[in-house]
């Protein structure tokens, strides 16, 4: 079967870093994508791997690794903005994404 | 301006009855999907369309039926909502098949049944 884990809630200080991972198990892969969704909206777009490696954008970064199935979403400075779910998801051999529960990421002053 | 739009933002009611969530887009996509979210669950594909092929998932109760007239508009219909259909459902589109394609998501319509 596929499947794709996250771990269910993290907590973290404004204006620290925090490294979201994501493990997967899909038929086939054609990229990892990162959203963002506030509570009671519907997700956005952060981020997107196909090759190995860091992708930077600005306070978060997107890694991937295909050999060992594993993302991490790494967050820097911290704002309570940023308090939401993370979700990661994987594009399998038909084209489908194949979602993560998401992590909702709690930010305390 | 919106590009992925969905109508109503809230729908509310009562079991057994059928309703009809809509969603339209001003992208120009080929392919649009429905989404099924539960609270802290992971979305649910219940169906996308490639242009006009439609694709059931597996698991999709027949209870869902779908229709896309046009490359812009795709509706949603719950024949006897229960209970269980309480959820905010997500329509998403997508350009095409490129790799880096990202999916943009509407706003969702929250679903509840009384």
């Amino acid at each position: 079967g596929q499947n794709i884990d996250q771990p269910t809630e993290m907590t973290a200080t404004e204006g620290a870093i925090v490294q979201i991972n994501c493990t997967y198990q899909t038929s086939g892969f054609n990229g990892l994508f990162w959203y963002q969704q506030h509570a009671g909206e519907a997700p956005t777009f952060l981020s997107y791997n196909v090759l190995d490696g860091l992708e930077e954008k600005g306070r978060f970064s997107s890694f991937l690794s295909r050999s060992k199935g594993y993302s991490y979403l790494l967050l820097k400075e911290l704002q309570m903005k940023d308090s939401a779910s993370y979700l990661c998801a994987v594009r399998d051999s038909n084209y489908q994404l194949i979602w993560g529960a998401g992590t909702k990421l709690i930010i305390k002053p | 301006d919106a590009m992925v739009i969905q109508n109503p933002r809230y729908q509310v009611t009562q079991f057994g009855k059928p309703v009809t969530l809509s969603c339209s887009q001003t992208l120009n996509h080929n392919v649009m999907y429905w989404y099924q979210q539960k609270s802290s669950q992971a979305p649910k594909l219940l169906f996308h369309y490639y242009d006009k092929d439609f694709n059931n998932e597996a698991d999709t109760p027949d209870n869902f039926q779908s229709r896309r007239p046009n490359t812009s508009f795709c509706f949603l219909d719950i024949r006897s909502p229960g209970l269980g259909d309480a959820a905010m459902y997500l329509c998403a589109t997508l350009p095409g098949k490129r790799e880096s394609d990202t999916q943009y998501f509407g706003p969702g319509t929250r679903l509840t049944v009384l």
